[in-house]
């Protein structure tokens, strides 16, 4: 099967500070999107970020970053400048034709 | 982007009782997906249809689960005879047309089963 690893369950970072969230995947495909997604405990599911895997560029959308290596199949979230509001489940997401894949989740914790 | 609405947003039911979970895309849509996330568990495939029809699913959509989009605008999924173990948020995913890759969820709907 291929699989979404995210290797931190659990992480927690200081209110103002930088974080970064691991995620390494498997696909036998080159054309994949690769998605950062967050769920409060809404448990509504938020676009975080997204990245096509065609594209070299890193994408990065306001605070939120990601680090792809398409060799290592790596994609890092970073969050910088971290806020009380970024308290969340964080899962990567590998998107094939067909269905998305999910990682088992990282869930962030910012301190004040 | 284009956003998706789910209704309804907390659905509260027998063991027993049939369910329907609603998805309403924007119209030009031609792919659409579900997925479940049982509480404290990881978000899992459920099925995908394209074209008004099935094209693919996983072994937990069975017989008891059904689709159909009956109107060209809502998708639903339909949940015949509910089990405690269907409690779970149901999340409905909408694809571009021409771009099976890319999916964009909606806010999900939280099926409880007494």
């Amino acid at each position: 099967a291929q699989t979404v690893t995210q290797s931190q369950p659990e992480m927690s970072v200081q209110e103002a500070e930088t974080v970064t969230l691991s995620c390494t995947y498997d696909t036998s495909e080159s054309n994949y999107y690769l998605f950062w997604y967050k769920q409060p405990p809404s448990r509504q599911m938020i676009l975080v970020i997204r990245q096509e895997a065609y594209k070299q560029q890193n994408a990065t959308e306001n605070r939120f970053s990601v680090n792809f290596q398409k060799a290592a199949k790596s994609f890092s979230l970073k969050i910088s400048d971290s806020q009380l509001g970024d308290t969340a489940m964080y899962f990567c997401v590998r998107a094939n034709a067909g269905k998305s894949t999910f990682g088992d989740g990282t869930t962030l914790t910012v301190k004040p | 982007e284009p956003e998706v609405t789910q209704t309804p947003s907390h659905q509260v039911t027998q063991m027993g009782q049939e369910v329907i979970l609603r998805c309403v895309p924007i119209s030009n849509h031609l792919y659409f997906y579900w997925y479940r996330q049982i509480l404290g568990q990881k978000v899992e495939f459920l099925v995908s249809f394209y074209n008004n029809e099935i094209s693919e699913k996983s072994e937990i959509f069975d017989d008891q689960f059904s689709v159909e989009r009956p109107d060209g605008s809502n998708f639903t999924l339909k949940i015949r005879s509910t089990k405690l173990e269907d409690s779970a948020m149901y999340f409905c995913a909408r694809g571009l047309a021409g771009d099976l890759a890319e999916q964009f969820f909606g806010p999900g709907t939280r099926l409880t089963v007494l």
